[in-house]
């Protein structure tokens, strides 16, 4: 069983710029997680999607994260315009239940 | 929100040596996962444990949910177990809190 793909593992840019990143989940996982995880921290959750539908946000800095999850099955997360404080690791996550499988993470730099 | 400790933060074995890493959470959970995160940053899910003992291979964990703890155990420990131990609670909300983390060092 293939596990989470992301895509791409590396970015460096600019503060201003904007960025994606590209999450594919395990076949069959219904619900989708983008997290965040800064130097030294655990990881933190962004937001979570079942199915193609968004359960919680809550976490998500509206004003300039966006993540869109069409078909429910690949989903993007976007940041514009980026932040110093942006530079971390962007995890994504699926499950078909309680467990939660992680892809290996986008490391974003910004400078 | 829940809140999630573990202990110790960092952990320095010698190849062959046994460990405890704890975990305390302050409410009760519905999921309760055990992760190892390796030095290329892939996190790898190690154990589903809400309750009871589980074991797999020499890594074994046990979660008294009563007493709003879990621990993992690593047994004869290899230069391949170094990384970061993660616990992650959620209080049936699906959503993940994660602890701080126990960074474990294995020397040959």
């Amino acid at each position: 069983e293939a596990g989470v793909a992301q895509s791409p593992r590396y970015k460096i840019i600019e503060k201003r710029q904007s960025v994606a990143f590209w999450c594919n989940p395990i076949s069959g996982h219904a619900t989708l997680y983008w997290y965040q995880q800064i130097l030294g921290q655990g990881p933190k959750l962004l937001i979570q999607f079942q199915n193609n539908g968004v359960v919680d946000d809550s976490q998500l800095p509206k004003d300039r994260f966006s993540a869109e999850r069409l078909k429910g099955v690949d989903s993007t997360l976007k940041i514009q315009p980026a932040k110093l404080e942006d530079s971390a690791v962007y995890l994504c996550a699926s499950s078909p239940a309680r467990t939660q499988y992680f892809g290996p993470g986008t490391r974003l730099l910004v400078l | 929100g829940i809140q999630v400790e573990q202990s110790p933060p960092d952990l320095i074995l010698q190849e062959g040596a046994n460990s405890t890493l704890r975990c305390n959470f302050s409410d009760s959970v519905n999921n309760l996962q055990w992760f190892h995160q390796n030095p290329w940053g892939q996190l790898i899910n190690l154990f589903y444990i809400p309750s009871g003992t589980k074991q797999n291979g020499r890594l074994s964990a046990t979660t008294v949910a009563t007493e709003r703890y879990s621990l993992l155990y690593i047994s004869s420990s290899q230069t391949t177990d170094s990384g970061v131990y993660f616990c992650a609670v959620d209080a049936d909300t699906d959503k993940l809190i994660f602890g701080t983390g126990t960074r474990l060092q294995v020397f040959p």
